[in-house]
């Protein structure tokens, strides 16, 4: 599993209010990447970072915001969370130098009624 | 035209059949692909990589990519019940910090 675990893995919350997932790894990988899955549409980048304070945007970052101060540990924040964001969130890290392959964490499926 | 295209299914086969999975893409660029197998409320798994064209293979499983028709297979010989799962295409074109582009990923069904 690479080493990673995002917390928590279920959450249920109401339209309007924050929410924070957390991904954290125990590699030392300096490529860090938060993805939705949805039906229809499948997985699809949020945001990534490419080291401690640096991060990028993915295709779908708006509404979301991001952070990375240890390079163990990744932030994924809904500043208020809107129906719209109800999916499953997974957080991968880039394994192998020169390749572009990525491992993923087991996921948090976030509910927002 | 989505960059990826790869067929939803769901597909459902006996207990070893063959089984071939494919996905199209549109991007030139793409050099890195990727196959991930996923289960029911579980993260993708990574279970096949190649580079560039070419053939790769790995006991029951065979990635073949196509680069001048854009188009990449994975093979499964003698397909277990314990296949059931959504398989997914990935590709990159393999520049820094670059996300891969996936397929939406096929059902596959396999029944004893």
């Amino acid at each position: 599993d690479a080493g990673i675990t995002q917390s928590p893995r279920h959450k249920v919350t109401e339209t309007g209010t924050p929410v924070t997932l957390r991904c954290h790894q125990t590699e030392n990988h300096r490529y860090m990447y938060w993805y939705r899955q949805d039906p229809g549409h499948g997985l699809r980048l949020i945001h990534y970072s490419y080291g401690v304070k640096d991060t990028d945007k993915g295709e779908v970052s708006d509404g979301y915001s991001v952070s990375r101060s240890k390079t163990e540990d990744f932030l994924l924040t809904l500043e208020s969370a809107t129906s719209s964001q109800t999916s499953v969130y997974f957080c991968a890290i880039k394994n192998r130098v020169g390749t572009d392959t990525q491992y993923f964490g087991p996921g948090t499926r976030l509910t927002v009624l | 035209q989505k960059e990826v295209e790869q067929d939803p299914g769901p597909l459902s086969v006996p207990e070893g059949a063959i089984v071939s999975l494919n996905c199209t893409y549109s991007n030139s660029a793409f050099q890195y692909f990727m196959w991930y197998r996923q289960y029911s409320r579980k993260g993708p798994e990574l279970l096949m990589y190649t580079y560039s064209s070419g053939n790769k293979e790995d006991g029951r499983f065979t990635a073949q990519v196509d680069k001048s028709s854009k188009y990449i297979s994975l093979f499964i010989r003698d397909s277990q019940p314990s296949d059931s799962a959504t398989y997914l295409c990935a590709m990159s074109a393999n520049q820094a910090g670059t996300a891969l582009i996936f397929g939406k990923g096929t059902t596959l069904s396999v029944s004893s």
